[in-house]
């Protein structure tokens, strides 16, 4: 089936790390993001890729790279850079043949 | 610049009644505005989608949203509230109607249904 996978499902991360979160779709989109979700503040955008080789930051770029080497992935790393890390993390993609945004199941990072 | 507003963080109703979320974006372009659905620990899920046309969407589950320029809004409604229902909503706005165009979301509405 066709859709968007996130690992890990959760992960924990010690005080000056940086950790990657995959994210792989197979719906052939070429559009992809990254949201952050904190609790009351709704989903905020930290990066997205329009196409491959090319990506933009969003409002919260701060702390986070990514890459976007190949169409069906958008791993996003979490530098120890970014002071406030622990949240919910989502991936997202849309093709260009309609402006739904799918959604993966979304990763857990705490900070220990 | 687009932004949303979903007016109630927390709404509560009781199993068989009428939900309503509310819902205004202010937009410089004609919008296209969304709401989706997340359960606990879970993705977003697509309820509706207003792009053009018919100003009041039918979605799934029973969703329905109706789109009111004057008003800017795009409330969220259902006759009959469901437990299955309770979950966070969120309603979200785009400036174009192509695939590429980033999404703005509001803060989101935790909906509680009663027994």
């Amino acid at each position: 089936d066709g859709g968007i996978t996130q690992s890990p499902k959760y992960l924990f991360r010690k005080e000056g790390q940086n950790v990657t979160l995959s994210c792989e779709q197979n719906l052939n989109h070429d559009a992809m993001y990254w949201y952050r979700q904190d609790p009351g503040q709704g989903l905020r955008l930290i990066y997205y890729s329009q196409i491959v080789n090319d990506f933009q930051k969003g409002d919260i770029a701060e702390g986070y790279s990514v890459s976007r080497e190949k169409k069906e992935s958008f791993p996003l790393t979490v530098t120890s850079a970014q002071k406030n890390p622990t949240a919910f993390y989502l991936c997202a993609s849309t093709g260009y043949t309609g402006n739904t945004i799918y959604f993966g199941e979304g990763s857990w990072l705490t900070v220990v | 610049a687009q932004s949303v507003t979903q007016l109630g963080s927390h709404v509560s109703v009781s199993e068989g009644a009428l939900v309503l979320l509310r819902c205004n974006h202010s937009s410089s372009v004609p919008p296209y505005l969304f709401w989706y659905v997340q359960y606990p620990n879970q993705g977003l899920q697509l309820l509706l989608k207003y792009t053009t046309g018919a100003t009041l969407v039918k979605g799934i589950n029973g969703f329905e949203a109706e789109f009111k320029k004057s008003e800017t809004s795009f409330h969220l409604t259902k006759p009959s509230a469901h437990m299955s229902d309770a979950a966070e909503y969120f309603c979200a706005v785009s400036g174009s109607n192509f695939g590429n165009e980033k999404l703005t979301f509001g803060t989101g509405t935790r909906l509680t249904i009663i027994p």
